[in-house]
C-alpha cells in the first residue's frame, strides 16, 4: 500500500502570508495526486487533481506541484476562509486502491 | 448544480444494520462512478466503497469487505450502502461522493453513524 505522508502537521500564519503544504507518497504516484480542503463540520472540496490542475471555481491562489513522490500545494496569499485542513490523496493503483495523507491543519497565527 | 444529499445515518448497536442513502442531482448520475468516504470523529479521510456507473464492477475497501454492500438505481439517482454486522470502528461521518477517475469532484454534506451499546 502506498502511504503519504504530509508535513507539517499543523502551520500557523498570518492573513497574507505564503503557505507552502507538502505530501511525500512511499513510491511513486506519477502525477496521481490530489489536493482537498475541509473546513470544521463541511464535507473537503476538491481543490487540485493531477497534481497540478485546478478544480472548478478554486482561486487562482491555489497552486500545485510535484511528481512521483514529491507535492507541494502552494496557497500564495491567505485568506481568512483557507483556514482549514489540507489532505492529499493519490490515486495511482485505481481501481481500486486510493490512499489520503493524514492533513495538514493550517490555523491563524 | 451538483448536489448530493446522505441520509440514512443513526445510532445502532454493534452487529446491527444500517442502510445509507445518497440523491444525487445537477449532474447525468448514470454517466458517472460514486464513492462512498467516511471520517471517524477526529479523523481523517478513508475510502469506503466505489461503484462503475453502471453498476457493474463495486469494490470495497479491506475493513468492510464482506460486511457492507454499495448498491445503486440509476432511475431514482439515488447511491445506496448497506452496512451489516457494524462494529465501533465504524462510527463516522459517511459521504457520498462523486468520481473523477478515482478521485472525488463533488461531496456530500455526510451522515453520521454511530456505532454504540
Amino acid at each position: 500500500e502506498i502511504v503519504l505522508t504530509q508535513s507539517p502537521a499543523t502551520l500557523s500564519l498570518s492573513p497574507g502570508e505564503r503557505a507552502t503544504l507538502s505530501c511525500r507518497a512511499s513510491q511513486s504516484v506519477s502525477s496521481y495526486l490530489a489536493w482537498y480542503q475541509q473546513k470544521p463540520g463541511q464535507a473537503p472540496r476538491l481543490l487540485i487533481y493531477d497534481a497540478s490542475n485546478r478544480a472548478t471555481g478554486i482561486p487562482a491562489r491555489f497552486s500545485g506541484s510535484g511528481s512521483g513522490t514529491d507535492f507541494t500545494l502552494t496557497i500564495s496569499s491567505l485568506e481568512p476562509e483557507d483556514f482549514a485542513v489540507y489532505y492529499c490523496q493519490q490515486r495511482s493503483n485505481w481501481p481500486p486502491r486510493v490512499t489520503f495523507g493524514p492533513g495538514t491543519k493550517v490555523d491563524i497565527k | 448544480q451538483v448536489q448530493l444529499v446522505e441520509s440514512g445515518g443513526g445510532v445502532v448497536q454493534p452487529g446491527g444494520s444500517l442502510r445509507l442513502s445518497c440523491a444525487a442531482s445537477g449532474f447525468t448520475f448514470s454517466s458517472y462512478g460514486m464513492h462512498w468516504v467516511r471520517q471517524a470523529p477526529g479523523k481523517g479521510l478513508e475510502w469506503v466503497a466505489f461503484i462503475r456507473y453502471d453498476g457493474s464492477n463495486k469494490y470495497y475497501a479491506d475493513s468492510v469487505k464482506g460486511r457492507f454492500t454499495i448498491s445503486r438505481d440509476n432511475s431514482k439517482n439515488t447511491l445506496y450502502l448497506q452496512m451489516n454486522s457494524l462494529r465501533a470502528e465504524d462510527t463516522a461521518v459517511y459521504y457520498c461522493a462523486k468520481d473523477r477517475q478515482g478521485d472525488y469532484d463533488y461531496w456530500g454534506q455526510g451522515t453520521l453513524v454511530t456505532v454504540s451499546s
